[in-house]
C-alpha cells in the first residue's frame, strides 16, 4: 500500500536541462517536504510546503524551486541542472500543523538523479 | 529545535535487544523525541515518537529520562531486517513549524547474526 509516491526510482540528465521531480501521496497530508541526501551529509531540506500553493524555504533552497497546485502533488524543479546537483532526491509528507501532535513523516522511496 | 547527539555506529546480535541512546540536554517542555530508520535504498520509515511518558509500539519502545535530556530507542528482538540508520530527531509540536524535521547523522546499526 505505497502511500508517498515519486515518479522516478533513478534519472539521468543532462548539465542544463530544467528536469522535474514529481511526488504524490494519497493520505490527504497539508505537509509535504522535498529532502536530498548525500553520503557524509545525512538529509538536508530544500523545501517545504503546508498548503496548496503555499511553499517555504528549507536549507538549501538554491537551484531549485517548487510547485504546488493540488494538496496530493508536490513538484520539485531544477531549473538548470547542474552535477552537483546529483543526489537522492526524497520527498516525504505529514499531518498536523502548529500546536497539534506533528505524526510521523511518511517518505517515498527516493529518486537517484545523476546529472553527467 | 533541541540538538541531539547519538554514537555514529553500534553493533547487535540477532535475536538481542538492541539500545540505541539518544542525547538532547537541551530540550525544551514543548519538544518531541521523535525515531526513524532508513534501511539502504529507501526513504526513511517512522518508528516512534514521545513527549514525557514512555512508549511503545509493534516496532520499538522509547524510554525517556524523567529529566527528559536522554532516551533510548529498544528493539526488543533485533533481526537482520533491523539493520538501518537510526535517526533521533527533537523537535517542537507548536508553532508554525508546519512538522518540519531536522535529521543529524543519525546511527548505523549492524545486527549479526
Amino acid at each position: 500500500d505505497v502511500k508517498v509516491t515519486q515518479s522516478s526510482r533513478y534519472l539521468v540528465k543532462r548539465t542544463g536541462e530544467k528536469v522535474f521531480l514529481e511526488c504524490v501521496q494519497d493520505m490527504d497530508h497539508e505537509n509535504m517536504f522535498w529532502y536530498r541526501q548525500d553520503p557524509g551529509l545525512g538529509l538536508r531540506l530544500i523545501y517545504f510546503s503546508y498548503d496548496v500553493k503555499m511553499k517555504e524555504k528549507g536549507d538549501i533552497p538554491e537551484g531549485y524551486s517548487v510547485s504546488r497546485e493540488k494538496k496530493e502533488r508536490f513538484s520539485l524543479i531544477l531549473e538548470s541542472a547542474s552535477t552537483n546537483q546529483t543526489s537522492m532526491y526524497l520527498c516525504a509528507s505529514s499531518s498536523g500543523y502548529g500546536t497539534g501532535v506533528i505524526n510521523g513523516y511518511t517518505f517515498g522511496s527516493g529518486t537517484r538523479l545523476t546529472v553527467v | 529545535d533541541a540538538k541531539t547527539t547519538q554514537p555514529p555506529s553500534m553493533d547487535c546480535a540477532e535475536g538481542r535487544a538492541a539500545n540505541l541512546p539518544c542525547n538532547h540536554s537541551t530540550i525544551s517542555g514543548n519538544e518531541y523525541v521523535y525515531w526513524y530508520r532508513q534501511i539502504h535504498s529507501q526513504g526513511p520509515q517512522y518508528i516512534i515518537h514521545g513527549l514525557k511518558n514512555n512508549e511503545t509500539n509493534e516496532m520499538a519502545s522509547l524510554i525517556i529520562t524523567e529529566d527528559r535530556k536522554s532516551s533510548t530507542l529498544i528493539l526488543p528482538h533485533a533481526t537482520l531486517r533491523d539493520t538501518a540508520v537510526y535517526y533521533c530527531i527533537v523537535r517542537s509540536a507548536g508553532g508554525t513549524s508546519y512538522g518540519k524535521l531536522t535529521f543529524g547523522q543519525g546511527t548505523i546499526l549492524t545486527v549479526h547474526p
